[in-house]
């Protein structure tokens, strides 16, 4: 069994600034992570995927870096907005069924 | 189109009432999934259907069923649910050889 686990339940960043969210999983046989933003009552919306061949891959503001000596991805949003501010989830994706991390409560102050 | 739709937004039922959630994706998506989220936690996956097919029920009490009609709809019928099923209910979809599931905007269940 894959255990997702997001050690920090909160981060603020200052505007402008580089935020780092951080994902640990215990098994090294995976498929694909996925990074999930959500906003308070509403469904998570699909931000950014990596595959175990990879070890970065980036869209837009957006990169996951995957260390897998260390079984340690990260979601580094830069620049970073005030409207990044919602919990961000890493999910890991086996058979199609995910997996989601405890989540981070990112705020980003102006 | 990524969009996925839930009905109804908000539902208050008591716990001898009988209702359903539904979902609805046109994205020709072929598996279909259930989650529930209580507050402050992440999502947990209830059931999953490939091909409108139930093919994974995470050991769900009988209170909740589920049911495809079509490979685009979704429901979820409730009965004689407890106030601790008091959660936000998630639809997601995702198309064949994708790993991203596509989340709709969930249904908010209370239970009196």
């Amino acid at each position: 069994d894959q255990q997702v686990k997001q050690n920090s339940p909160s981060l603020s960043v200052q505007e402008g600034r580089i935020s780092i969210l951080n994902c640990d999983y215990t098994n090294s046989m995976f498929d694909y992570f996925l990074w999930y933003k959500k906003y308070p009552a509403e469904g998570p919306t699909f931000l950014i995927s990596i595959s175990s061949i990879k070890d970065k891959n980036e869209d837009g503001r957006f990169t996951v870096f995957l260390n897998k000596s260390a079984k340690h991805l990260s979601l580094h949003i830069v620049p970073s907005q005030p409207g990044d501010s919602a919990v961000y989830f890493c999910a890991h994706n086996a058979g199609n069924m995910l997996t989601f991390g405890g989540g981070t409560r990112l705020m980003v102050k102006p | 189109d990524t969009e996925v739709t839930q009905t109804p937004k908000h539902l208050v039922m008591g716990m001898t009432n009988k209702k359903s959630l539904k979902c609805e994706q046109h994205m020709g998506h072929r598996a279909m999934y259930w989650y529930k989220q209580k507050a402050k936690k992440p999502p947990e996956l209830m059931f999953v259907y490939s091909y409108e097919k139930l093919s994974i029920n995470e050991s769900v009490p009988s209170r909740f069923s589920p049911e495809c009609p079509n490979s685009s709809l979704l429901n979820l019928h409730l009965h004689a649910l407890q106030p601790e099923d008091s959660a936000l209910y998630l639809c997601a979809s995702n198309g064949p050889g994708t790993y991203e599931q596509y989340f709709g905007p969930g249904t908010r269940l209370t239970v009196t």
